[in-house]
């Protein structure tokens, strides 16, 4: 089964200062590849998605995300963060829909 | 369009006594997940169904532990009996099987 690593538990980062959180996975089949944000007490939101094609993919609120699969990463950036974005990331992983496998999440706090 | 509705989105019992979480997905979705989200950690996929049919429970506790979704439409989550550890966000996602999940605001259990 596919599985998920993320490698910060906690970034910190000033507002208006790039930021990058990263995702590495396993599997031994074609995945599908995801970062969500949780807000306090809401549910999770999906930022982007990578299926196929271009290894860039861009999504909400200016985040991007890079699929390597020599290095199995899927690592998230946004080159200036606010104020707002202060949340809580998750990376996620799927067989091609099926059995979605969540990371443990990276705690982003922009500071002024 | 309503996003996923869940309900109640608070709830304290005691261990050894048994509670049910109420999920409304997304008009026209015939998929929908349950996940269990631990203080912490990403969340944990319990139970899948796709329109009234369970398409994965292998992460469901089955002896404390059932969902149904009769109609297709809205499902039960009932933990009985529960323990301490069950203490969690219990997250409704529904999908339309275009891959992208759509979640619920959760319910917050703590057991005491």
């Amino acid at each position: 089964a596919q599985s998920v690593t993320q490698l910060d538990s906690q970034v910190p980062v000033f507002e208006e200062a790039p930021v990058e959180l990263r995702c590495n996975y396993s599997s031994s089949v074609s995945v599908y590849l995801f970062w969500y944000v949780q807000y306090p007490n809401q549910g999770l939101q999906l930022l982007l998605k990578y299926l196929s094609g271009s290894t860039l993919v861009k999504g909400i609120n200016g985040f991007e995300a890079e699929f390597n699969k020599s290095q199995t990463s899927f690592h998230l950036r946004k080159p200036s963060v606010h104020i707002s974005d202060t949340a809580e990331y998750f990376c996620a992983v799927s067989d091609q829909g099926n059995d979605m496998r969540f990371g443990a999440g990276t705690r982003l706090t922009v500071k002024p | 369009e309503a996003g996923v509705a869940q309900s109640p989105r608070y709830k304290i019992i005691e261990k050894r006594q048994s509670v049910a979480f109420w999920c409304n997905p997304i008009s026209g979705h015939a998929t929908l997940y349950w996940y269990q989200q631990i203080l912490g950690q990403g969340p944990k996929l319990l139970i899948q169904f796709q329109n009234n049919g369970v398409v994965d429970d292998s992460q469901l506790p089955k002896d404390r532990f059932s969902a149904e979704r009769l109609k297709g439409v809205d499902s039960t989550l009932k933990i009985q009996p529960a323990k301490l550890e069950d203490s969690a966000v219990y997250l409704c996602a529904s999908s339309s099987g275009l891959l992208e999940q759509y979640f619920g605001p959760g319910t917050r259990l703590t057991v005491l």
